[in-house]
Order: C-alpha cells, then structure tokens, then sequence
C-alpha cells in the first residue's frame, strides 16, 4: 500500500534545542516527498521538496530511499516553528491519475 | 499574484441550502484541486481537475459538485449537506498534475 507514515502525533522541544520530524513511506514507484506545514490560522504551505534538496527556514530533509524515510531536521529550533507540520508523497496510478497522500502531521511546540 | 484565493471564509448552511465555494488563482497552473480537511486530520482529496477537465473523483457523495468553468476558476457547489460535512474545504493549485501544490486559506463550513 502506498501510504505515509508520521510516528509522532505531538513533539515538544524547548528553544534552541535540535529538533527532527520524522517520515517514513511506502511507495513501489520512485518517492516524490514533500513538507508542509500548517501554521496557526494560516494556510497550509509548501516547506520543502526533496528534489530541490534546499533548505527553508533553517529546515533540511534528505531522502533515504534505503530507509525510506525522509525526515525533517533543524539544527536549533525557534519558537515561531511551532506548526503542525505533514509529510506527504505523490502517488501515481497505472491509470495514469496522479494524488499527494498525506501522512496525519506531528504537531511541533517549540517551548521558551 | 502568486496566491490562491478562496471565498467565503466561513459559511454557514442548513441542510436544505444551496451554496457555492469559489477559489481563484492567477498564476496559470492547469491543475486545481479541492480537498477537505477535519480538525487536527490532514487534507483529504475529494476532485482534481486538470485542464478544466474532471480528472480524479474521490467517490465524493452528490450533493458535493465541483465545476472548473475556466482555468484561474474552480467552484464547489454544494446541496442537502449534512451536519458531519462541517470541515475546512481547501482548494490547491499546481503548475501541471502531480508538481508541487499551493494551498488556498480554506472557507471554513457549518451545516446546521
């Protein structure tokens, strides 16, 4: 099955503190991963996409197609990235229809 | 303009309403999509229309219906809801099916 998988519902890190969002996927086809995340009241928008391998706010992601995981890091967090933040993972039918699967979020608290 | 734009913000309706979502984007992506999102659950794809065609359906009930009447344009016409529909109804948009997608603020529904 093609799915994504966020193991943690909730992290909490105090400010300054390196903090990683973890992912993990399953897809038969070649993975193309993306993050986003939902501030509050705010629209969800696009962090990062793997392919680009840039580095937004301070955030990095590499994908490990071994581990299949692509999860999210930032060496010292700051209060403003408390988020709910979703992987997600374009999945492909033979068919030919193309959908972005969400894994159910890790809500991040960057504690003072 | 680089954003999507959705309206209304918030809408309330009885279960006998008729009533019409818009959402709007002038970045001229040809895929545009409408997704629904419940408190604390990520969004889950309900259309896809890609080049003012219909192309993923979801197995959305009826009385959900979206329509595509040009490209920047994507409405979701709405009838005989039920109280358990109450959601956040996202609209994306994409370059082409299957890039990465960019987020509307939502309209924000109550059904009464």
């Amino acid at each position: 099955a093609q799915r994504v998988t966020q193991p943690e519902k909730l992290l909490s890190v105090f400010k300054g503190a390196p903090v990683e969002l973890k992912c993990n996927y399953s897809y038969s086809g070649s993975p193309e991963l993306f993050w986003y995340v939902q501030y509050s009241r705010q629209r969800l928008q696009l962090l990062l996409r793997h392919i680009s391998r840039e580095s937004i706010k301070g955030f990095t992601a590499d994908l490990n197609k071994g581990e299949t995981s692509f999860h999210l890091k930032k060496p010292f967090a700051q209060e403003e990235d408390s988020a709910m933040y979703y992987c997600a993972l374009i999945v492909r039918s033979q068919g030919g229809s193309e959908k972005l699967v969400f894994g159910k979020g890790t809500k991040l608290t960057v504690n003072p | 303009d680089t954003e999507v734009t959705q309206t209304p913000k918030h809408l309330v309706m009885g279960m006998t309403n008729k009533k019409s979502l818009k959402c709007e984007q002038h970045m001229g992506h040809r895929a545009m999509y409408w997704y629904k999102q419940k408190a604390k659950k990520p969004p889950e794809l309900m259309f896809v229309y890609s080049y003012e065609k219909l192309s993923i359906n979801e197995s959305v009930p009826s009385r959900f219906s979206p329509e595509c009447p040009n490209s920047s344009l994507l409405n979701l016409h709405l009838h005989a809801l039920q109280p358990e529909d109450s959601a956040l109804y996202l609209c994306a948009s994409s370059q082409r099916w299957g890039w990465e997608q960019y987020f509307g603020p939502g309209t924000r529904l109550t059904v009464t």
